[in-house]
């Protein structure tokens, strides 16, 4: 099965630097990697993803790259603002034309500090 | 429209005993999954429901199992409660279009403490 290992569990940023959290996927057949954001005490929701079709996707101060040959695909996220402290997750879901199973990073704490 | 409704939102139970909880998807929404979230564990994936049909099941323990209704609402059961269980369930609902990946959205979760 799918094998997600996401990096650092930690990061702690000035407000105004960027912050980059990185992903390896085991499964090739993995084709769509969304991210999370996940505030204290709400639902995980979707900030940006990416299909296996794409190498870089860019929403505003976020973008994720992909690197299918070397499995791994990264959040990047430019001018961090004290909102952007939560908990994100990266995913990697296999194309099985019904599924629906993410397998889920550990997650990243991000605190962007003033 | 309305977004995944999980409820209840909190819950109580001793060890030994079974819980059921439920999650209506977004209308329009034919796939549902579940998640068990820990502070150790982060997000684990414990089945998906299509079309009434269990599709994909992690690994967890036949003490865990759900289904899913004709109106594509679903419902896990945990028997036998441990205090291992206690942790926030996610239900994820995606309207799937075959051979097309698309988002999850997730509800609030049922926060599930075993005392």
């Amino acid at each position: 099965g799918e094998n997600v290992e996401q990096h650092p569990s930690t990061l702690s940023v000035q407000e105004g630097d960027s912050a980059v959290i990185k992903c390896t996927y085991s499964d090739s057949a993995s084709n769509y990697f969304p991210w999370y954001k996940q505030e204290l005490g709400k639902r995980p929701q979707l900030i940006i993803d990416i299909r296996s079709n794409v190498g870089e996707k860019k929403d505003q101060r976020i973008a994720v790259t992909l690197n299918k040959t070397a499995k791994h695909f990264s959040l990047h996220i430019t001018e961090t603002q004290p909102e952007d402290s939560a908990v994100y997750f990266c995913a990697a879901r296999e194309n099985t034309g019904t599924a629906s199973k993410l397998t889920f990073g550990t997650g990243t704490r991000l605190q962007v500090t003033l | 429209k309305a977004g995944v409704t999980q409820t209840p939102r909190y819950l109580i139970k001793t060890r030994g005993q079974q819980v059921t909880l439920s999650c209506s998807p977004i209308s329009g929404h034919r796939s549902v999954s579940w998640y068990q979230q820990t502070p150790g564990q982060g997000l684990q994936f414990l089945f998906e429901y299509f079309s009434e049909t269990q599709r994909n099941k992690g690994n967890f323990p036949g003490r865990f199992s759900g289904r899913q209704f004709s109106n594509s609402r679903s419902e896990m059961n945990v028997s036998t409660l441990e205090l291992g269980d206690s942790a926030l369930y996610l239900c994820a609902s995606s309207p799937v279009r075959t051979l097309m990946n698309t988002e999850a959205f997730f509800g609030q979760g049922t926060r599930l403490t075993v005392v």
